[in-house]
């Protein structure tokens, strides 16, 4: 099946530095992508929709300057997280929509901020 | 606001026997739902989808139930095995159109050996 990988797994950063989460499509060719956050032993909260060639768009509530999202390739978003505090450690997960519309999940980046 | 919950937070069950985890869903719009796996640590699997003119489909092992009129999702795995415990997450897409996915809240099912 598709894949998707996020990179990477895990990352520690400290206070106050801007940390950058790659999410590829590996064997196909992603117009849409999506990213989420989880928090510990809660659900997945659909931050922003990321789309090849143009800004994406953000749900509610997430603040666009701070979580950055750059859709340069149909295989490739990258999410910054910029001036990280510790409030912002949680796990990150990608998502992305192959052309039959079927969606494959990342395996998370976890963020650690110190 | 439209929400998807989940009845259980917690279900442990023998291995061998059956699950049966439920999801409820507010939003009478939605037209497609997932099930989802989750492993600790890691994204999201795919287990079976059904779509709102179905109210069963059958998967290898596993069956989703769609009961439309009073919002209700359920996931029944058959012969459950030590494999299966991860959490379980439902999630319905109330905008039609595009692949935008509200999430459950998740259960987690323990299999007892």
């Amino acid at each position: 099946g598709a894949v998707v990988s996020q990179h990477p797994s895990r990352v520690i950063c400290k206070s106050g530095t801007s940390v950058k989460i790659e999410c590829r499509s590996l064997d196909f060719q992603a117009t849409t992508m999506f990213w989420y956050r989880q928090f510990p032993k809660k659900s997945l909260m659909l931050m922003a929709t990321s789309n090849e060639g143009s800004k994406a768009t953000y749900e509610q509530g997430v603040e666009k300057d701070k979580f950055l999202i750059n859709h340069a390739s149909l295989t490739l978003s990258t999410l910054t997280v910029t001036s990280a505090h510790p409030e912002d450690s949680s796990f990150y997960i990608c998502s992305a929509r192959d052309l039959a519309g079927e969606l494959f999940f990342g395996e998370g980046s976890r963020l650690t901020v110190l | 606001g439209e929400s998807v919950g989940l009845h259980l937070p917690t279900l442990s069950v023998q291995e061998g026997d059956n699950s049966i985890i439920n999801c409820a869903y507010s939003n009478s719009a939605s037209d497609y739902f997932i099930w989802y796996k989750q492993e600790s640590g890691k994204g999201p699997q795919f287990i079976i989808d059904i779509r709102s003119n179905m109210d069963k489909r059958q998967g290898q092992r596993v069956t989703v139930l769609l009961n439309k009129t009073v919002k209700h999702l359920s996931l029944q795995i058959a012969a459950t095995q030590p494999g299966d415990s991860a959490v379980y997450f439902c999630a319905e897409n109330p905008f039609s159109g595009t692949y935008k996915y509200i999430f459950g809240t998740g259960t987690r099912l323990k299999v007892l050996a």
